[in-house]
């Protein structure tokens, strides 16, 4: 079966910085996405892998490693506002998005 | 700005009427959108891929005749709950690909339904 796997909660302090982890097992593999969801909202776009890497966009970071089924989504200088949900999907060979539970994510002062 | 939306953002609805959830494609064209539905703590789950011109498709345990899909053209896409139940509250998601960046989604504000 499919399979995405990250954390239910996390908490961090507000400037610091935070790496949210996501295991996948799916049917093909067409890309990585982050999307950030505040409660009671849609989710936004964050960040899209497909490639090995880093990819880097201002506070946010987003790493792929396709042997190991593995992403993270890295979070520098925390603010009071990124307190929400962070979403990992993988998009598999029919470029349909399977979606993780999300990672609750908690900023305090 | 908002690429996609979503209308209306909430309704409330007595049980067994339906209801007539939209989604807009703004300054783009989508030839294809995808409906979502999303219950308190858990992801989104999809519920169908809609095809412009075309039927929908469903996955796997989402009723056809429940949840009608309607492409009509390639700036809107409609799911009509039929016969609502209080089961069938839930945050309703449509997205759509810009096209230019096939890979990136784009999401509706979603729409909060409430079957009473």
């Amino acid at each position: 079966g499919q399979n995405i796997d990250q954390p239910t909660e996390m908490t961090a302090t507000e400037g610091a910085i935070v790496q949210i982890n996501c295991t996948y097992q799916t049917s093909g593999f067409n890309g990585l996405f982050w999307y950030q969801q505040h409660a009671g909202e849609a989710p936004t776009f964050l960040s899209y892998n497909v490639l090995d890497g880093l990819e880097e966009k201002g506070r946010f970071s987003s790493f792929l490693s396709r042997s190991k089924g593995y992403s993270y989504l890295l979070l520098k200088e925390l603010q009071m506002k990124d307190s929400a949900s962070y979403l990992c999907a993988v998009e598999d060979s029919n470029y349909q998005l399977i979606w993780g539970a999300g990672t609750k994510l908690i900023i305090k002062p | 700005g908002a690429v996609v939306s979503q209308h209306p953002s909430w309704v409330i609805c007595k049980s067994g009427t339906s209801v007539k959830i939209e989604c807009r494609s703004l300054d783009f064209q989508a030839t294809t959108m995808f409906w979502y539905r999303q219950f308190p703590k858990q992801s989104l789950m999809l519920m169908a891929t809609s095809n412009e011109g075309s039927k929908a498709t469903y996955e796997q345990g989402v009723e056809k005749d429940k949840f009608l899909i309607n492409h009509a053209s390639l700036t809107l896409s409609t799911l009509t709950v039929t016969s609502a139940h209080p089961e069938d509250s839930s945050f309703y998601i449509c997205s759509a690909p810009l096209g230019r960046e096939p890979y990136e989604q784009y999401f509706g504000p979603g729409t909060r339904l409430t079957v009473t």
